[in-house]
């Protein structure tokens, strides 16, 4: 049972564009909010995090929005570049330290 | 920032043999360190998590038998895999939790294939 759910599955977008990927989740214990690029064959790598006491992060391209009352949040990816094409994992976590990843958006940016 | 090395990055064996994998934290102390599996196209699946100096923790349905973790320094975790048969076939990422920060950092991961 996945305690956070996240889609798209899958996503094109061309060159320049927006990506935007979903996660939702139930355990109001969930304090800390990252997520992870990974590039086929590889680890995940952290790409961004957030608490759910701040609505909005930025780094770079990258940012997250946060929505405590309806318990999701999503990744923006600003200005796609073909570099940026990886699969993006959303995962939550609180004082247990496990980290509970939703399923995975494959991201393909055409160029 | 925080680097995880996981080696090997690829390995091939036969069935029945044993292959060992290790992990370490090479800028900081990892109070925790964590072993996960990844079917293709599938999310990172947690086998267990380990702390230094005590038993590891596995997850339900994760042979501990099968799977013996060893987390002997605040450095190093290893992940052997037991009798390996074709169905252990996957890809085995570690992760490392520094002391008081709620952030893994992952390794590249290990390609275990069986034959």
């Amino acid at each position: 049972q996945q305690q956070v759910k996240q889609s798209p599955q899958s996503l094109i977008v061309q060159k320049g564009g927006i990506s935007i990927i979903n996660c939702a989740y139930e355990n109001t214990a969930f304090d800390y909010f990252p997520w992870y690029q990974q590039f086929p064959g590889k680890g995940p790598a952290l790409l961004i995090a957030i608490r759910p006491d701040v609505s909005e992060k930025k780094e770079g391209r990258f940012t997250i929005s946060f929505n405590k009352s309806a318990k999701q949040f999503s990744l923006h990816i600003m200005d796609s570049q073909p570099g940026d094409s990886a699969t993006y994992f959303c995962a939550a976590t609180w004082e247990s330290y496990k980290l509970s990843f939703g399923a995975g958006t494959t991201v393909t940016v055409r160029a | 920032g925080a680097v995880v090395s996981q080696h090997p990055s690829r390995v091939i064996c036969k069935s029945g043999t044993s292959v060992k994998i290790e992990c370490r934290s090479l800028d900081f102390q990892a109070t925790t360190m964590f072993w996960y599996r990844q079917f293709p196209k599938k999310s990172l699946m947690l086998m267990a998590t380990s702390n230094e100096g005590s038993k590891a923790t596995y997850e339900q349905g994760v042979e501990k038998d099968k799977f013996l973790i060893n987390h002997a320094s605040l450095t190093l975790s290893t992940l052997t895999v037991t009798s390996a048969h074709p169905e252990d076939s996957s890809f085995y990422i570690c992760s490392a939790r520094p002391r008081g920060v709620n952030i893994q950092y992952f390794g590249a991961g290990t390609r275990l294939s069986v034959l």
